[in-house]
């Protein structure tokens, strides 16, 4: 059983481009969290998403940042225009469903902007 | 009210001594108390967790010690060894629909051959 899987693992962009980063949940499992950990840093939540809706996205930035989860494919988490600042590492996490505590966390993708 | 507290920032323990991680929360809505364990570039890992209606809980060399009237909790690495180290982060879990971690900002465990 595969793992939560996101790609990519780094992603470089320049200030003012878009960075798309993926999320494929565990096999099984319908409920997406995406979380940002900046350097030395524990990680901060996000959004979170089930299939075609989003659920709570208290975490995210109010301009440039969305996410979606559609009902076929991955979930993306979308950065348009980005910042210095944006440099992280952008963690996604699953679970079976919203009662399930435990949430697995995927290998993450390391966004540097230049 | 959604601060989760870690301390140490970091700490270094010698192989087969007691490692002790504490952690403080004050959101009194968190039902669901994981430790995770984070190896450099990889993402975190579930270690050990534990609800607040049970004090302590054990599995292997890791205990969670849990202190409700406190508001606190704490992680023991018996006997460490040198794969023991990692960063370590405890989380909240909001109950609720807001399904949502609240991490604390990690210790850097060093376990010294």
């Amino acid at each position: 059983n595969a793992g939560v899987m996101q790609n990519p693992r780094h992603l470089v962009r320049r200030r003012g481009q878009e960075a798309r980063l993926r999320c494929s949940p565990m096999k099984g499992h319908s409920h997406v969290y995406w979380y940002r950990q900046l350097p030395e840093e524990g990680l901060k939540f996000m959004v979170y998403l089930q299939k075609e809706n989003i659920i709570d996205e208290s975490g995210m930035p109010k301009e440039r940042f969305s996410a979606e989860f559609p009902k076929e494919g991955p979930s993306i988490l979308r950065i348009q225009q980005v910042v210095r600042g944006d440099s992280a590492a952008y963690f996604c996490a699953s679970s079976p469903s919203g009662t399930e505590e435990t949430q697995y966390f995927g290998p993450g993708t390391r966004l540097l902007v230049l | 009210q959604q601060q989760v507290k870690q301390s140490p920032q970091s700490l270094i323990v010698q192989k087969g001594g007691i490692s002790i991680i504490n952690c403080a929360y004050e959101n009194t809505a968190f039902d669901y108390f994981p430790w995770y364990q984070q190896f450099p570039g990889k993402g975190p890992a579930l270690l050990i967790a534990i609800r607040p209606d049970v004090s302590e809980k054990k599995e292997g060399r890791f205990t969670i010690s849990f202190n409700k009237s406190a508001k606190q909790f704490s992680l023991h690495i018996m006997d460490s060894q040198p794969g023991d180290s990692a960063t370590y982060f405890c989380a909240g879990l909001s109950s609720g629909s807001a399904r949502q971690l609240t991490f604390g900002s990690g210790t850097q465990l060093t376990v010294l051959p």
